[in-house]
């Protein structure tokens, strides 16, 4: 059962072009969704992060987009530069208890000169 | 601030042999984590720690893997013995594991197993 969907799978984006990539989950008791950034040979590392009280974070060029009541959310990266290129992954975690991340399949950016 | 260490980063092995990674988690960091990611998915979560105690291990496959954090700091994970299906990048990652940030998880660089 994947509890968190994500696509698309992959995006080509030329730069200074907007990036979007979409989340959805089921489980009304995630309430941390972070957005994680991959690059190849490295692990992933924390991009930004929301919890459901809000519709929108911002953070540079990087924003998030959430819907509580559809329980969707999504990741914009404005004027999208070749540096941008990874793999990005939405995940969620459970509020109660300990955090652990269920992570989407991944989207791969790829950001064109 | 010195990250998450992991090594070997590369191992390739024949199936039924048997495999050991090690992590060494940021100083003074509570929790740590295992996951496995294969080829083209996110990373899934095999065992969880808080200090040198096991807080979930449901999705660990017990009769192959095992794992341990003596003394709450460096930990091993072990597959014995290794199946085809094991080949991907293991991901160790830590978080300080208090209320302000228990949700931010750094994470290694990962070692990949090829698993023949």
């Amino acid at each position: 059962q994947q509890q968190v969907k994500q696509s698309p799978q992959s995006l080509i984006v030329q730069k200074g072009g907007i990036s979007i990539i979409n989340c959805a989950y089921e489980n009304t008791a995630f309430d941390y969704f972070p957005w994680y950034q991959q690059f190849p040979g490295k692990g992933p590392a924390l991009l930004i992060a929301i919890r459901p009280d809000v519709s929108e974070k911002k953070e540079g060029r990087f924003t998030i987009s959430f819907n509580k009541s559809a329980k969707q959310f999504s990741l914009h990266i404005m004027d999208s530069q070749p540096g941008d290129s990874a793999t990005y992954f939405c995940a969620a975690v459970r509020g109660s208890g300990y955090s652990t991340l269920t992570f989407g399949k991944g989207t791969m950016l790829l950001v064109s000169p | 601030e010195a990250g998450v260490a992991q090594s070997p980063r590369y191992k390739i092995i024949e199936k039924r042999q048997s495999v050991a990674f090690w992590c060494n988690p940021i100083s003074g960091h509570a929790t740590l984590y295992w996951y496995q990611q294969i080829l083209g998915q996110g990373p899934k979560l095999l065992i969880q720690f808080q200090n040198n105690g096991v807080v979930d291990d449901s999705q660990l496959p017990k009769d192959r893997f095992s794992a341990e954090r003596l003394k709450g700091v460096d930990s091993t994970l072990k597959i014995q013995p290794a199946k085809l299906e094991d080949s991907a990048v293991y991901l160790c990652a830590s978080s300080p594991g208090h209320l302000f940030a228990k949700n931010i998880q750094y994470f290694g660089a990962g070692t990949r197993l090829s698993v023949l």
